[in-house]
Parts: structure tokens; sequence; C-alpha cells
């Protein structure tokens, strides 16, 4: 069974870059058929999709948060990141990281973490 | 971006009740959906993918239908571990969306 685990700071100052890392526990980081992605849901608010980065380190993110986000992938350490900078209140979020399966025409978040809260206050 | 629209935003039933989610696409998705358990504290879980495949290990009792702009989800005899938070969500185009949720709670 796959494990995903988020880890990074829980409070960020207005404007400064949130920074998040997501531990993976198997070799499938290097895998052809995934996909790495972040997705946030605000506090009382829905999921939204953040951004997806490959193995090679090919990315796509979302439009209205492309100019501020970047991800990035080590496959040696098994992890991936997240950073958005000059954050504001209406980031604050629990953050997953997930596994995009692409090993069918139906792309989908197969396994996710447990999440990590993220609030942006002075 | 596609608009992801889930109805009802909440619900209650009994145990044993058969319980019915929709989901509607702004656009045609084909059967590029998805399913989703959200409860607080623990990782989500996929539970439909590609509008009607059933995960190895998801129980029998959940099933997805639809195509193109509507879907459903179903549970069949809704369970006390049923309760949560339920999200379609479109893989057909990027960006990917969600719906907003619908809330399962038992009666």
């Amino acid at each position: 069974q796959l494990e995903l685990q988020e880890s990074g700071p829980g409070l960020v100052r207005p404007s400064e870059t949130l920074s998040l890392s997501c531990t993976v526990s198997s070799d499938s980081i290097s895998g052809t058929t995934y996909y790495w992605a972040w997705i946030r849901q605000p506090p009382g608010q829905g999921l939204e999709w953040i951004g997806s980065v490959y193995y090679s380190g090919s990315t796509y993110y979302t439009p209205s948060l492309r100019s501020r986000v970047t991800m990035s992938i080590d496959t040696s350490k098994r992890q991936f990141s997240l950073k958005l900078t000059s954050v504001t209140a209406a980031d604050t979020a629990v953050y997953y990281c997930a596994r995009e399966a692409h090993d069918t025409a139906d792309y989908h978040f197969d396994f996710w973490g447990q999440g990590a809260l993220v609030t942006v206050s002075s | 971006d596609i608009q992801m629209t889930q109805s009802p935003p909440s619900l209650s039933a009994s145990v044993g009740d058969r319980v019915t989610i929709s989901c509607r696409a702004s656009q045609s998705i084909g059967t590029y959906l998805n399913w989703y358990q959200v409860k607080s504290g623990e990782a989500p879980k996929v539970l439909i993918y590609g509008a009607s495949n059933l995960p190895s290990g998801v129980p029998s009792r959940f099933s997805g239908g639809g195509s193109l702009i509507e879907f459903t989800l179903t549970i069949n005899s809704l369970q006390p571990e049923d309760v949560a938070t339920y999200y379609c969500h479109q893989s057909s185009v990027s960006p990917y969306t969600f719906g907003q949720g619908t809330k399962v709670e038992i009666k």
C-alpha cells in the first residue's frame, strides 16, 4: 500500500513563501505512468488542484496559481515539493499530496497523503 | 475551466438506505469523472474512476454511472462508516476541477 506524507511549516507569514514536501514510500515515484500532484482545501471549501509534476521534472499547473507556484521532484529522495510565493490569508488550507495515475486513460488520484494544514497569518 | 456542480450539498439517510449523489459538468467530459471520499483527518480515498470503475478494495456497495455531462455516485445500503464528504473530479481537461462536495450523514 503506497503511503504519502506531507511535511513543512504549519504557519507562514503573509507575503512569504509556503514550502511543502511530500515523501513517497515506494520507487513508483520514478514510474513513467504516474504524475505527482498537490491539491488543497481551504477551510469550509472544496478541493482545488494546484498542479502536478512528472518524474522527469516536467510540470503543469492550474492557471490561477501558475505565476506563484513551483513544483519539483527528487526521485533519489522519493520526494516532491511545492513552493507557493507571496502568500495571503486566502492560501490558508489543508494541502494534500497525491499520486496521479496515468496507467489507464482515466487519470485519477489513486493515493493521497493525510494532508497538512498551513495557516497564513502574521 | 470546466465547472463541476454537485447535488445535493448535503443529505441525511438511514443505515441501509440507497443514496445517490449527482454531478454535472459544464461541458462534455466523456467518462473522465472520478469520485473521492474525504473524512476529516484522513487521507482522501478514490471510490470510482473513469465514471464507473471500482478500484480494488472499495466496497461493492459503491457504484458510479453516467457520461458526457451527467454522472452519479450511488451507495447501496448506506453504512455508518460512509459518513464523509464526497467529491466528483473531472480529469478530461486541465485544469482539473472538483465539485463542491456532498456531505453524507446518518439519520
